[in-house]
């Protein structure tokens, strides 16, 4: 069955970047859409984007301007770039496979979470 | 601030039937499109629990079950458990944003 995994740096400096990557076995990787959502520390989820086998992106607007979502199909992964970071980003990561079709889609598979904390 | 609300917190009884609600507006959940709901255990990933509104993944018991009218949804469950004590989480698709919404969550106690 389809696993996915996050990977990355635990702890990243204020204004720097955070990068994380989810890679994906066991299922097939080109013929869906791949997420990222994040859940601050005793709060919420929030939906940061998502990226299919070809490249294409949708982006949260609070964060777009922030955002880079990028697909290595050789390598059955996909990375989160989120630049210029402050404690607000402090979160664990998901990466999550999106399923159904536009824009009724939801997330059917997730990763374990990476847990992401920003300090000096 | 979530785009779509949810209680802050609900409790039951074992064996009781319990509701969490999610509204929503007239640019998600008011212009019909979908709504999902997730459940996440402590410590945990979110774990698709319904989706289409009332549409139960392989696996889910019939114990739950989903409803939508006008902005507002529901998941319902019945016949409480222990093992249902979780975090509650309902998604929809704006139309403003031009992507996914959350609830901000709800907490299931079972007494």
């Amino acid at each position: 069955q389809v696993q996915l995994q996050e990977s990355g740096p635990g702890v990243v400096r204020p204004s720097e970047t955070l990068s994380l990557t989810c890679t994906v076995s066991g299922g097939s990787f080109s013929s869906s859409y791949w997420s990222w959502i994040r859940q601050p520390p005793g709060k919420g989820l929030e939906w940061i984007g998502y990226i299919n086998y070809s490249g294409s992106t949708n982006y949260n607007p609070s964060l777009k301007s922030r955002v880079t979502i990028s697909v290595d199909t050789s390598k059955y992964r996909f990375s989160l770039r989120l630049n210029s970071v402050t404690a607000a980003d402090t979160a664990v990561y998901y990466c999550a496979r999106r399923e159904g079709g536009y824009p009724n889609w939801h997330f059917d598979l997730w990763g374990r979470g990476s847990l992401v904390t920003v300090s000096s | 601030q979530s785009v779509l609300t949810q209680p802050p917190s609900v409790s039951g009884a074992p064996g009781q039937r319990v509701t969490i609600s999610c509204t929503g507006t007239s640019s998600n959940i008011g212009s019909r499109y979908d709504v999902h709901w997730y459940q996440q255990l402590p410590g945990t990933a979110p774990k698709l629990l319904m989706y289409a509104d009332t549409y139960r993944p392989s696996g889910v018991p019939d114990r739950f079950s989903g409803s939508k009218s006008g902005t507002s949804a529901s998941l319902a469950i019945t016949g409480l458990q222990a093992e249902d004590e979780a975090d509650y989480y309902c998604q929809s698709f704006d139309s403003y944003l031009g992507g996914s919404v959350f609830g901000g969550g709800t907490k299931l106690t079972v007494l």
